[in-house]
């Protein structure tokens, strides 16, 4: 079965504090995880995908097989990353999406 | 382009009353999927569709719930009867199967109230 556990459902820190937002999954084949963002007032949307590599608005996230994670970071948070974010994941080559149940980032002045 | 087009924004209905969402994807989009979102067992995945044939509705939590594309530019999910803990956000997205892996774009819900 596939299931993303994302633990904390309230996160707060101040600006310019790293931020880190866990999420941890179950799967048995290889899958392929993202990240998606809701900002107030906006549609979820996809943030990045692990299969990119790539740093967006300053977040990354690194796949860990052996610990089954897929943690987002950034070095220093500003305020306008305040939102709802969501961890996700596919099987390899699937479509369906199973997501997290979110996590509210506050970021504070 | 507008995006993923969803009406109602908001709905509020008794118990009992069939509910009616709608969901028009973007243009040229060939999958469908249509999720609920609530505060206990977040975003969930109820049904989704390519090019216009259900493929998965193992999310669909009872047979009170339906849903249809009857062409690639509508989709509709019902619900009756309804009842309060269906209360939640629904969200419609679609994606272009082929295209960017995981990327699914969402329309802004339609928040379902039943008292």
């Amino acid at each position: 079965a596939q299931r993303v556990t994302q633990p904390e459902k309230l996160l707060s820190v101040f600006k310019g504090a790293p931020v880190e937002l866990k999420c941890n999954y179950s799967y048995s084949g290889s899958p392929e995880l993202f990240w998606y963002v809701q900002y107030s007032r906006q549609r979820l949307q996809l943030l990045l995908r692990h299969i990119s590599r790539e740093s967006i608005k300053g977040f990354t996230a690194d796949l860990n097989k052996g610990e089954t994670s897929f943690h987002l970071k950034k070095p220093f948070a500003q305020e306008e990353d305040s939102a709802m974010y969501y961890c996700a994941l596919s099987g390899q080559g699937a479509q369906k999406l199973v997501f997290g149940q979110g996590t509210r980032l506050t970021i504070n002045p | 382009d507008a995006g993923v087009i969803q009406s109602p924004r908001h709905e509020v209905t008794e118990m009992g009353q069939e509910v009616t969402l709608r969901c028009k994807p973007i243009s040229g989009h060939n999958s469908l999927f249509w999720y609920r979102q609530t505060m206990m067992r977040g975003l969930e995945l109820l049904i989704y569709f390519n090019n216009n044939v259900p493929i998965d509705d193992s999310g669909m939590p009872e047979d009170r719930f339906s849903a249809k594309m009857p062409n690639a530019s509508f989709s509709t999910l019902k619900i009756q009867p309804s009842e309060p803990r269906d209360s939640a956000v629904y969200f419609c997205a679609s994606s272009l199967r082929g295209g960017g892996v995981g990327e699914q774009f969402f329309g802004p819900g339609t928040r379902l109230t039943v008292l």
